[in-house]
């Protein structure tokens, strides 16, 4: 099956640095969102990018598609306490009627004061 | 805003019984999903299901589980006779369509079988 990668795995940031985490694909995808998961709570969803190439910003949050539809990246600049939790990427391949999600391994995200 | 509300949050049951865990999605959805998170792993698809029918299924979806949506509102996942295996985090989802829609994602109801 499609198997999408994330790093890094986990990491350790100060409050106030930015934060890149990427996700790569073996095959290609449609649609590529990010979400964020907190303890004990489902997924939310963070950005949804439906075109290859595209960036899309929300609040201190940007995303690209990479343009192979094969990758993604999610920024997240001037990090706060509450930017603690899991980040995954999902990979939709938009076929058939619904809409499948492959999630990625996560990255942990961890903030010191 | 609207959101898609699981029961119950925690469920507990031996192996071998049968369980229903329960959804209510988003009022104006027409596409529901069930996915399942085993603990420290990454969120993993199970089933969608849209016009009464299930759309896909993963080879996770076995003759053991089956869904259904009993009335106007609420989306259930039945496991006919727990493994201990099933435990895991359950998570629904429903979204407007089928593509190019965002899917919005429940608390989640966590499964313990002993």
């Amino acid at each position: 099956g499609q198997q999408l990668n994330q790093s890094p795995q986990s990491m350790f940031i100060q409050e106030g640095e930015d934060v890149s985490m990427n996700c790569t694909s073996s095959s290609i995808f449609n649609t590529w969102l990010w979400y964020k998961q907190d303890p004990g709570e489902g997924p939310v969803l963070l950005i949804a990018l439906y075109k290859a190439g595209e960036l899309t910003s929300n609040g201190r949050l940007t995303a690209q598609f990479g343009i192979t539809r094969k990758d993604s990246f999610l920024n997240i600049s001037a990090s706060i306490p509450s930017d603690v939790g899991i980040y995954f990427c999902a990979g939709q391949l938009n076929t058939g009627t619904a809409s499948k999600l492959t999630f990625g391994t996560g990255t942990r995200l961890q903030v010191t004061l | 805003e609207p959101e898609v509300t699981q029961t119950p949050s925690h469920q507990v049951t031996q192996m071998g019984q049968e369980v229903i865990l329960r959804c209510v999605p988003i009022s104006n959805h027409l596409y529901f999903y069930w996915y399942r998170q085993i603990l420290g792993q990454k969120v993993e698809f199970l089933v969608s299901f849209y016009n009464n029918e299930i759309s896909e299924k993963s080879e996770i979806f076995d003759d053991q589980f089956s869904v259904e949506r009993p009335d106007g509102s609420n989306f259930t996942l039945k496991i006919r006779s727990t493994k201990l295996e099933d435990s895991a985090m359950y998570f629904c989802a429903s979204s407007a369509q089928g593509t190019r829609s965002p899917l919005h994602f429940g608390n989640g109801t966590r499964l313990t079988v002993t």
